[in-house]
């Protein structure tokens, strides 16, 4: 199956801090790429639709200015957590959808971050 | 708000077949059923899916009744590596997965 690769898989940052995290497409284009964020014991939650070239839309309740996102190719989007405080710690994930091909979404393996 | 209802949890035996089921009673005629699951701390891995038709993987059987408001997931012979949540979803190609709660299989010795 296609491969979609997250970095870094975990990180720990002080509060206030920006944290950026990485979405890639190993071996296929994506336009599109999806953001999740997923609390203990909660399922997956939809952030955010990351489309190449145009802004991303955020679901409701997501603050666009603080979970900034840049989908600059086909084959990477960018997540970052800015001004980041410990209600966001979390673990965050990432999907994209093939451009040709079949219709399965390929997920990345995670990005724990933990805020301090 | 998720699609689909789910058992919260279900048991089985390993080497037993485990059958999870769903329903979509308002599913579209455009959306696909879509499952994945997730074992603690990673990403969701894709298993099946499908739109009309059976299906079948190397990894599980998807039955979709005739009038396509309910599925059943079958894992012919569940190991202990099986146990994680399963999710069942529906959706049009193309668009975000939305994830509800699933059903924790439990594969036990």
């Amino acid at each position: 199956g296609a491969v979609v690769s997250q970095h870094p898989s975990w990180v720990i940052c002080k509060s206030g801090t920006s944290v950026k995290i990485e979405c890639r497409s190993l071996d296929f284009q994506a336009t599109t790429m999806f953001w999740y964020r997923q609390f203990p014991k909660q399922s997956l939650m939809l952030m955010a639709t990351s489309n190449e070239g145009s802004k991303a839309t955020y679901e409701q309740g997501v603050e666009k200015d603080k979970f900034l996102i840049n989908h600059a190719s086909l084959t990477l989007s960018t997540l970052t957590v800015t001004s980041a405080h410990p209600e966001d710690s979390s673990f965050y994930i990432c999907s994209a959808n093939r451009i040709l091909g079949n219709t399965e979404a390929f997920f990345g393996q995670g990005t724990r971050l933990t805020v301090v | 708000d998720a699609k689909t209802t789910q058992p919260t949890s279900m048991d089985c035996a390993e080497g037993r077949a485990a059958n999870l089921p769903c329903n979509h009673s308002t599913i579209s005629g455009n959306e696909y059923v879509y499952w994945y699951r997730q074992i603690h701390s990673q990403g969701p891995q894709y298993i099946i899916h499908g739109l009309k038709n059976n299906e079948t993987n190397e990894m599980a059987s998807l039955i979709i009744t005739e009038d396509r408001k309910s599925s059943t997931l079958i894992l012919p012979h569940a190991t202990l590596r099986d146990t994680a949540v399963y999710y069942c979803i529906v959706r049009a190609a193309g668009t975000a997965l939305i994830f509800g709660k699933g059903t924790t299989l439990s594969v036990s010795s």
